[in-house]
């Protein structure tokens, strides 16, 4: 099955400073890649996925990389806010059958991101 | 409009004891999944359900867990025989469409504690 390690555990970074979030994973038929935010006593919320079929996807502040040949993802925030501070999740999964959607989530382990004013 | 929810939000039960975790998913999502998130850890798989599709119970931990969705919709997390190694954040999600790219939606979570 499918295994996503996700580094570093813990991130500390100043108010304004980008914040790098890494992700390997096994199954070279994944080809969907969430990233969740998850504040304390909160489910996630999804704050950027990427497809396969492209290499980088920006919105706002965030973006994400995919490097399929690797086998490695990544997540990217800039002029990091306070409100930042969360545990980040990265995940991966396969089409089902019929290929418009998407199965279970196999998630990174998280990385708890800190932003210090 | 409403999005998953989760009851209780919190659980606290005596080991041996079952317990039963409540899932609403959005409406019209047809695709239900249950997550089990220990402490400082990622989430796990638990179990999915596709419309009338027979449920992928892979990760299932033991046969002392079970669920079931009734009517494509609510779903019901049963755990049986409680271990305080089941002492974990529950969680719920919901995807959209069948035949579109489904993002999940999460639940708040159900917090279990076995005593």
């Amino acid at each position: 099955g499918e295994n996503v390690e996700q580094h570093p555990s813990t991130l500390s970074v100043q108010e304004g400073d980008s914040a790098v979030i890494k992700c390997t994973y096994s199954d070279s038929a994944s080809n969907y890649f969430p990233w969740y935010k998850q504040e304390l006593g909160k489910g996630p919320q999804l704050i950027i996925d990427i497809r396969s079929n492209v290499g980088e996807k920006k919105d706002q502040r965030i973006a994400v990389t995919l490097n399929k040949t690797a086998k490695h993802f990544s997540l990217h925030i800039t002029e990091t806010q306070p409100e930042d501070s969360a545990v980040y999740f990265c995940a991966a999964s396969t089409t089902l059958a019929g290929g418009t959607s998407y199965g279970k989530l196999t998630f990174g382990q998280g990385t708890i991101l800190t932003v210090h004013p | 409009g409403a999005g998953v929810s989760q009851s209780p939000s919190n659980k606290v039960t005596e080991k041996g004891k079952d317990v039963e975790l409540r899932c609403d998913p959005i409406s019209g999502h047809t695709a239900l999944y249950w997550y089990r998130q220990s402490l400082g850890q990622g989430l796990e798989f638990l179990i999915y359900f596709q419309g009338n599709s027979a449920p992928d119970k892979s990760g299932l931990p033991s046969d002392r867990f079970s669920a079931e969705r009734t009517g494509g919709s609510v779903s019901t997390l049963t755990i049986q025989r409680t271990q305080q190694e089941d002492s974990a954040v529950y969680l719920c999600a919901s995807a959209g469409l069948a035949g579109l790219y489904n993002e999940q939606f999460f639940g708040p979570g159900t917090r279990l504690t076995v005593l």
